[in-house]
């Protein structure tokens, strides 16, 4: 079992702030993601990362930036915040099990509003 | 494209009744999953299928893959209150390795005592 932590879990934010939504895990995992999820609705891709220094676009273009300088660290940044952003994101890891596949571990989330 | 279509999107079900949810998938895949999703949890992992004709059963649930006809199904057997939740199938693209999921948009179960 993976240890996911994002924070912060809940965020009201202005227009126009730069925020920065945490996601870190302690199992190791090379592949961490970013999911946004609207109430209700489905998850899409944000972006992805294969270990450090390694940053891609997910199927969902998103104006978020995300940065992975450590393995164990994956934070995702809003430059300028707009009510659009209005949203949960879900962090997630994932690791290759034999009989399992690639299995991905999903953090508590975090949901934002941006006034 | 990927695409994964969930039916039904909404269901309310009395206990102790029996029900499936249906995942059909538009490419080839070898792996798909169930995952289950409290109001306003994250998600948890039920169920990674990988091959044509898996079946894996846990408690009430059991989930199906057919890789031939791109469908899998999550049958829940004499239905109970604790397992209403939004329950989600997601895809992976064929040999994708670690590129994300594709998720569908998930079945909202209520299950009346």
């Amino acid at each position: 079992e993976a240890d996911i932590y994002q924070t912060p879990r809940y965020l009201v934010i202005g227009t126009g702030k730069k925020i920065t939504l945490e996601c870190s895990q302690t199992m190791g995992h090379d592949k961490m993601y970013w999911y946004q999820q609207d109430p209700g609705m489905e998850l899409h891709l944000i972006h992805y990362s294969y270990g450090v220094n390694s940053t891609e676009k997910g199927d969902l273009s998103s104006e978020s930036t995300v940065s992975r300088i450590r393995t164990e660290h994956f934070p995702l940044t809003l430059e300028s915040a707009r009510p659009s952003h209005t949203s949960q994101y879900l962090c997630a890891s994932s690791e290759y099990r034999i009989a399992m596949g690639e299995t991905q571990y999903f953090g508590p989330g975090t949901r934002l509003l941006v006034l | 494209e990927l695409k994964v279509e969930q039916n039904p999107l909404f269901l309310s079900m009395q206990e102790g009744k029996n029900y499936t949810i249906y995942c059909n998938y538009s490419t080839t895949s070898d792996r798909l999953y169930w995952y289950r999703q409290d109001p306003g949890k994250s998600l948890e992992s039920l169920f990674v299928l990988l091959s044509n004709g898996a079946v894996k059963q846990e408690g009430r649930l059991m989930a199906s893959l057919d890789t031939k006809a791109r469908l899998s199904t999550l049958h829940i057997t004499a239905a109970v209150h604790d397992l209403s939740a939004t329950y989600f199938c997601a895809v992976a693209p064929l040999g994708g390795g670690a590129d994300g999921l594709t998720f569908g948009k998930g079945t909202h179960l209520i299950i009346q005592p």
